[in-house]
């Protein structure tokens, strides 16, 4: 099945600067790849998400980029602010999969005011 | 709208013991999910229900079974709980149908611990 792993584990970055999270994923089949924010004590949040069909896409601070052939796509959070310090995992798998995907361990990022 | 609300919120049980946890949502949702999520360990699917009628396994089904009760409701149950399934569990819903990926709504979660 899908294996999905993201670096760095944890993240520190200062307000302002940028933080970008990157995942690998193993199965060349998957084309769905979302992106979910979890708030200390809260619950997962869908952030951004995007198909194997496009490259790039951004919505306004957050942008995803997706590498097919290294099997690898990342999560880019631009002029960080506090309310960006949460714990983000990606996931990856079909898009005609009913939701079976396969979710990274997370990445705490933390933004140093 | 509430969206996804789960019951309880915290419990404790004891080795052996069984409990069924509630999962409802408001948004007219076929499809709905449980997850487990343990420290370092991400988000788990244990079960999932594609439709009103329907359930699946998900990747970590041993020791749970679900229920969905009708298009709202899907709920767990434990039947003899043991200390590896003290966890957060999630329910959540999708609105994106014909077995589609889609934004999944979670529920503000469960914690359980079996000693």
């Amino acid at each position: 099945g899908e294996n999905v792993e993201q670096h760095p584990s944890t993240l520190s970055v200062q307000e302002g600067d940028s933080a970008v999270i990157k995942c690998t994923y193993s199965d060349s089949a998957s084309n769905y790849f979302p992106w979910y924010k979890q708030e200390l004590g809260k619950r997962p949040q869908l952030i951004i998400d995007i198909r194997s069909n496009v490259g790039e896409k951004k919505d306004q601070r957050i942008a995803v980029t997706l590498n097919k052939t290294a099997k690898h796509f990342s999560l880019h959070i631009t002029e960080t602010q506090p309310e960006d310090s949460a714990v983000y995992f990606c996931a990856a798998g079909p898009y005609y999969g009913n939701n079976r995907l396969a979710f990274g361990k997370g990445n705490q990022v933390v933004v140093i005011p | 709208n509430a969206g996804v609300t789960q019951t309880p919120k915290f419990q404790v049980l004891k080795t052996g013991q069984s409990m069924t946890l509630q999962c409802a949502q408001d948004m007219n949702h076929n499809s709905m999910y449980w997850y487990r999520q343990d420290p370092g360990m991400g988000l788990r699917l244990i079960y999932y229900s594609a439709s009103e009628g329907t359930t699946d396994k998900g990747e970590v089904p041993n020791g749970y079974n679900v229920s969905r009760l009708n298009k709202r409701e899907f709920s767990l149950r434990l039947e003899s709980a043991a200390p590896s399934q003290t966890s957060v569990y999630f329910c959540a819903s999708t609105g994106a149908s014909g077995g589609v990926s889609g934004e999944l709504f979670f529920g503000e979660g469960s914690r359980l611990t079996v000693l």
